[in-house]
Order: C-alpha cells, then structure tokens, then sequence
C-alpha cells in the first residue's frame, strides 16, 4: 500500500541554521513527490515537486528536496531558516492508476523556529 | 490565495444537525478534491471529481457524506446527522489535467465543529 512517513513530529532550529524535515514513502512505481506548507488556521501551499528528472528540486521560499529512490526518501531542506517559516510541513505522494488520482500526506512535521 | 475558494471558513453546528460547504474551484480547473484534515493529521482524501463525474470516493466517506459538482464548477459537500467525529477542517483541491497528478491547488478549508 502507498504510505508517506515522516518520522520527526517536531523540530525547533534557530533562526539562521539549516533545517532537513525527513520524507519517506512507500510506492510501487516511480513516484510523485510534494512538499506542502501549512500556516495555522491555512490551507496548504506547494513548496515543490518532484515529477522525473533532476533529483534535485528548487522550490519556493529556497526550500530545496532531493529524491533518492535508493533510500526511498524526499527530504526537505532549507540553509538557512527565517522565523516566518515556523509552520506544519507536509510530504505527499501521487496516488494514480485508473479512476484514482489523489494525494496520501504523511502525518506532518511541525518547525518551531527560535530566535 | 490560491484562487480556491472555501465558504464558509468556520462552522459551528449541533451534534445532528446537516451542514454543507462550498468549494469554487479556479476557473478551468477540470479535477476537484475533498480531503478531511483532523488535528496533528495530515489530510485524507475522501472524493474526487472530474469534471462532474465522481470517480473516486474513500471508505472514510460515510453514507452521511454526499457530495456533487453539477456543471463541473463549484462542490458542495454534505455532512448529515453531524457527529463529534466529524469535526475537522475540510480541504478542497483542484487542478487541471488529464490522466495523473498534477498539482493540486488548495482552498483555505472549511473548519467544522460539532457540539
């Protein structure tokens, strides 16, 4: 069965280290990979994707992702983090095959960010 | 703002009672998305439309939820006999595309509680 699994529940970092929020999935085919962020009381924005190609994706806000199929992971990073992006991330895989075409979220990284 | 369109934001109801949300999806988006988001979760899918035909719906959609897309616009979706459980923030995507994900833009949700 498809499953996205983030591992750290929450993580606080400072503000001006680097940050890695942890992503693994669990697919039978090449997957589709997303990174979502949700401020609170928000719905969710895409930070970037991960379709084929480079492993190495650029996204908004100067996150970055590196897909790894041997590790089966897609992790989040940032070099340096701000206090604005204190918020709930989320990693998602493409679910798709016939009717079906949705997202299956991971349960979510929470980033406190200290001053 | 996504350009999806959530209404209401929040929504206070009495345990039994019906409500229903709305969803305007961005204009030409053909692919429409409920997902269920309960505290410290990632979101769950529950239905999926294309165009106006539902393709898809998850076993966590009870017989009290219904939902429709006439026309392939807007969504609605419908909570009968509301119970405790069912308190949590209803997500709406869309996006255009044929065949597999894409990327899915989300509503602001709509946050449910049940008293």
């Amino acid at each position: 069965a498809q499953s996205v699994t983030q591992p750290d529940i929450h993580i606080t970092v400072s503000e001006g280290a680097s940050l890695e929020l942890r992503c693994n999935y669990s697919y039978g085919a090449t997957p589709y990979l997303f990174w979502y962020v949700q401020s609170p009381g928000q719905g969710l924005q895409l930070l970037l994707k991960y379709f084929s190609g480079d492993t190495l994706v650029q996204g908004i806000k100067g996150f970055e992702a590196e897909f790894k199929r041997s590790q089966s992971s897609f992790n989040l990073r940032k070099p340096s983090v701000h206090w604005s992006d204190a918020a709930e991330y989320f990693c998602a895989v493409g679910a798709r095959g016939g009717a079906t075409n949705k997202l299956i979220f991971g349960t979510g990284t929470l980033l406190a960010v200290q001053p | 703002d996504t350009g999806v369109s959530q209404n209401p934001r929040h929504k206070i109801t009495k345990r039994g009672q019906n409500v229903t949300f709305r969803c305007d999806p961005i204009s030409e988006h053909n692919r429409l998305y409920w997902y269920r988001q309960t505290l410290g979760q990632g979101p769950e899918f529950l239905t999926y439309f294309q165009n106006e035909a539902q393709l898809e719906k998850s076993r966590l959609l009870s017989d009290r939820f219904s939902a429709e897309r006439p026309k392939g616009s807007f969504s609605t979706l419908e909570i009968q006999r509301t119970e405790q459980g069912d308190s949590a923030m209803y997500l709406c995507a869309t996006e255009q595309g044929i065949g597999v994900v894409t990327e899915a833009f989300f509503g602001q949700g709509t946050r449910l509680t049940v008293v």
